[in-house]
């Protein structure tokens, strides 16, 4: 398996550009999350998914969009980029079944910045 | 909403000693307490986690123990090794889902 891939894995963008970052899983897993560590500030959750066609917000939403159309793929959008935006964004899945049920699997991270 | 405190940013021991790393959180109604490893350039790797109705959890060098009514919970480390120097962050959460992140602590282990 490979796990948690994200794509890219760096990415400069000018203020006001979109872009969308990819985050796929193989391990079959229901939940996917988005999260942006920021130095100093831990990790913040973004949205996050339950399962194919099921999004909601985390704790930072705004000026990011979701969609999860297969149980495998879960792409962060950002519609107009804005500076506040540049981060260290990394995707995570999960699932509630087996010995490993509960652990969230982190990707390698896009490190992204807006100018 | 959660808020999660964590203490010391930074750590310095030399190698065989112990580490210890400490956090709080606000909502009673957290249940899930994970600790995750961040390597330089990855991505945070679990490496223990204890939910609210255990006081204490090891794994080897590893230990979590947890005080529901301080709403504290801490990270062990015996024996330290360079292998060990990294980003510690812990995480509190009431459904395994929505985790709230401390800030995270730097761990060097000197040779």
């Amino acid at each position: 398996n490979a796990g948690v891939t994200q794509t890219p894995k760096f990415q400069v963008l000018k203020t006001g550009q979109s872009m969308t970052l990819q985050c796929a899983q193989d391990m079959n897993h229901e939940y996917m999350s988005w999260y942006r560590q920021d130095p100093g500030m831990g990790l913040r959750l973004i949205h996050y998914s339950v399962g194919a066609g099921i999004t909601d917000q985390g704790e930072v939403p705004n000026g990011y969009n979701v969609s999860r159309s297969t149980t495998e793929d879960f792409p962060l959008r950002l519609l107009s980029a804005a500076p506040s935006q540049t981060s260290v964004y990394f995707c995570a899945s999960r699932t509630t079944a087996g010995p490993k049920g509960n652990e969230q699997f982190f990707g390698p991270g896009t490190r992204l910045t807006v100018l | 909403g959660e808020n999660v405190e964590q203490h010391p940013s930074t750590l310095s021991v030399q190698e065989g000693d112990s580490a210890v790393i400490k956090c709080t959180y606000s909502d009673s109604a957290s249940n899930y307490f994970p600790w995750y490893k961040q390597e330089l350039g990855k991505g945070p790797q679990l490496i223990i986690d204890i939910r609210s109705n255990v006081g204490e959890k090891k794994d080897q060098r590893i230990a979590v123990t947890l005080n529901k009514t301080a709403k504290h919970f801490s990270l062990h480390i015996t024996e330290t090794q360079p292998e060990d120097s990294a980003v510690y962050f812990c995480a509190a959460s009431i459904d395994f889902q929505k985790l709230v992140f401390g800030t995270g602590t730097r761990l060097l282990v000197s040779p």
